[in-house]
């Protein structure tokens, strides 16, 4: 089953408003992904992380990998509509653990 | 298109039918990962090879569930007896598999619907 706990569950906002999400785990691992998934299709990977510590930026998003390694935080600044769906972080150690995703919703 | 593709789409069968699916995984890609993923869950491993060789299987996968990579390239998905419960999105993906890069590219899935 899944070791990721993904909050929140679902977010609903207005265009222009930032948003946060993040992961935690009660495991440690060696890398935190971030994807984003519409429907029907596969997930696509936003940001990847491979230090405890690190900050990396892709256009509008930002995502951390924890000190402790056990969690992750992505943000989004200026939420636009086509910023719709579902974000998971994943997890990896000797395999790859999904979170239950982040479902959002922008308002126009 | 060089990403990760996946053929069919969509597939409804009946219970009790065989299915196969096919990832064609990104060409330089070493490693390929198969995924389950039901509504409103995370994809959830199944099985993956480095090359033509299954290095691991999640105890998700039952017995009805056969994987190959024969060739090192594309991979094949087989579900024998299908019942109501293998009703998924069935997702691959494939990764450089150089130590220490875990990014996984994904295709866009396969959604079975078992009648």
């Amino acid at each position: 089953g899944q070791q990721l706990n993904q909050s929140p569950q679902s977010m609903f906002i207005q265009e222009g408003e930032d948003v946060s999400m993040n992961c935690t785990s009660s495991s440690i691992f060696n890398t935190w992904l971030w994807y984003k998934q519409d429907p029907g299709e596969g997930p696509v990977l936003l940001i990847a992380l491979y230090k405890a510590g690190e900050l990396t930026s892709n256009g509008r998003l930002t995502a951390q990998f924890g000190i402790t390694r056990k969690d992750s935080f992505l943000n989004i600044s200026a939420s636009i509509p086509s910023d719709v769906g579902i974000y998971f972080c994943a997890g990896h150690w000797y395999d790859m653990r999904f979170g239950a995703g982040t479902r959002l919703t922008v308002k126009p | 298109d060089t990403g990760v593709s996946q053929d069919p789409r969509h597939k409804i069968t009946k219970r009790g039918q065989n299915v196969t699916f096919r990832c064609d995984p990104i060409s330089e890609h070493n490693r390929l990962y198969w995924y389950r993923q039901t509504l409103g869950q995370g994809p959830e491993f199944l099985t993956y090879f480095q090359n033509e060789a299954q290095l691991e299987k999640s105890r998700l996968l039952s017995d009805r569930f056969s994987a190959e990579r024969p060739k090192g390239s594309f991979s094949t998905l087989e579900i024998q007896r299908t019942e109501q419960g293998d009703s998924a999105m069935y997702l691959c993906a494939s990764s450089l598999g150089d130590r220490g890069i875990h990014e996984q590219f994904f295709g866009p899935g396969t959604r079975l619907t078992v009648l």
